[in-house]
């Protein structure tokens, strides 16, 4: 069964420094979307991308954060300057129609130190 | 706007016995509604979703949940729970509109006790 896949699946880092965060969403899926857990809070919308744009984004996604799908397979969220308060278990999701099932890769747990 | 309440952050049941995790909603217009269940360290995998078709959904596992718009809640039922369904269940939101990011409850913690 296709599935979406992320990684890594744990990182660490410094404040401060640049992290990449990798998802290959299912094959013919349109549609990509960031979701981020900080630990014992909700589970909060980030950003969706269709046709090589930003379609949505939070509050959240500030000036910090930015999407790239840079080949056909790969869709990435890079954060700039991580911050402490960065530091989440990171959903990358896609679904093939807008109106369909969002489906989630297992997550990056980013700490920020 | 919209937002999803989940009643009881943690629920112990025991093995066999009724499932009942609550979700409540609001939103602007008609929702599509979702519930995801999260077993440790794996992502957000669908149990059901209700995109105003039925009222009464069923999902897999033996879940199902029922949409009711006059008191704007979409609860999750299991005749009987298993030590399997033990598991972090969050409750969803979205639009039918071009914007569909989902919006989630904080999620219930179901322990199945033996």
């Amino acid at each position: 069964e296709p599935e979406v896949t992320q990684t890594p699946s744990h990182q660490v880092t410094q404040m401060g420094q640049e992290v990449i965060l990798r998802c290959v969403p299912i094959s013919n899926h349109l549609y990509f979307y960031w979701y981020r857990q900080i630990l014992g809070q909700k589970v909060e919308f980030l950003v969706s991308f269709y046709n090589n744009e930003i379609s949505e984004k939070s509050e959240i996604f500030d000036d910090q954060f930015s999407v790239e799908r840079p080949d056909g397979s790969n869709f990435t969220l890079k954060i700039r300057s991580t911050k402490l308060e960065d530091s989440a278990m990171y959903f990358c999701a896609s679904n093939g129609q807008i109106q369909e099932t969002q489906y989630f890769g297992p997550g990056t747990r980013l700490l920020v130190l | 706007a919209q937002s999803v309440t989940q009643l009881g952050s943690h629920v112990s049941v025991s093995e066999g016995a009724l499932v009942l995790l609550r979700c409540n909603y609001s939103s602007s217009v008609p929702p599509y509604l979702f519930w995801y269940v999260q077993y440790p360290n794996q992502g957000l995998q669908l149990l059901l979703k209700y995109t105003s078709a039925a009222t009464l959904v069923k999902g897999i596992n033996g879940f199902e949940a029922e949409f009711k718009k006059s008191e704007t809640s979409f609860h999750l039922t299991k005749p009987s729970a298993h030590m399997s369904d033990a598991a972090e269940y969050f409750c969803a939101v979205s639009g039918t509109g071009s914007a569909r990011q989902l919006t989630f409850g904080s999620g219930t913690q179901l322990t199945v006790l033996p």
